[in-house]
């Protein structure tokens, strides 16, 4: 079975705090990314990456950064945390260079303060 | 106009009974196309996934697709209680190199 996991089900930061959400997956897969998930706005694409060292943003990048520098890791960071970043946080990953299923970790509920 | 839409719901639907959920996307380019599973508090898991049009069948789960009229659904058969949940249509495109989600319908079975 694929496994995604992520260091913290839940955390509270404090607002201007730099903050780092960390994903890992065993499978091997190429494709990672970052969404988060606000009621009444569904799942968002932070990030994601095709390969180590590479990343390209999705629909709502500003105040995100990523890092890649391993395969099987994938970084989130909030460089100066706000109260509007409150939310779940959810990794995923995918083989290959052609998108199919996508697999999720099971989240880090981040609040902000 | 939302690229993936669903209805919100929730879906009522009698245990036992059929559940059909329906989702519809703007961009005549999408080419794959899933069906995820969210329970409260827990992360998507993937159910269905489905690339050309007509039927496929995955135990009491099939997803249908139509492209000419983009849109694809999920029928739920013998529903049962632990299949209350949100379920998610997801999208990616020809070029694709992101799923987009629509926003999901909320399924409750009743006993």
């Amino acid at each position: 079975d694929v496994k995604v996991t992520q260091s913290s089900r839940y955390l509270v930061k404090r607002t201007g705090e730099k903050v780092f959400l960390e994903c890992v997956q065993d499978m091997d897969h190429e494709n990672m990314f970052w969404y988060r998930q606000d009621p009444g706005l569904g799942l968002r694409l932070i990030y994601f990456s095709y390969d180590v060292k590479m990343k390209e943003k999705g629909d709502i990048p500003e105040g995100y950064s990523v890092s890649r520098e391993k395969k099987e890791r994938f970084s989130l960071i909030l460089e100066s945390a706000s109260t509007n970043q409150t939310s779940m946080y959810l990794c995923a990953s995918s083989p290959g260079t052609v998108l199919y299923e996508q697999y999720f970790g099971p989240g880090t509920r981040l609040t902000v303060t | 106009q939302k690229e993936v839409e669903q209805n919100s719901g929730p879906l009522s639907v009698p245990e036992g009974a059929i559940a059909s959920l329906n989702c519809t996307y703007s961009d005549r380019v999408s080419q794959s196309f899933f069906w995820y599973r969210q329970y409260s508090g827990k992360s998507p898991e993937l159910i269905m996934s489905i690339y050309s049009n007509g039927d496929k069948e995955d135990g009491r789960f099939t997803a249908q697709l139509n492209k000419a009229s983009q849109y694809v659904s999920l029928l739920i058969r013998d529903s049962q209680p632990s299949d209350s949940a949100t379920y998610l249509c997801a999208v990616t495109k020809a070029a694709g190199n992101k799923l987009t989600f629509g926003g999901g319908t909320r399924v409750l079975v009743k006993p």
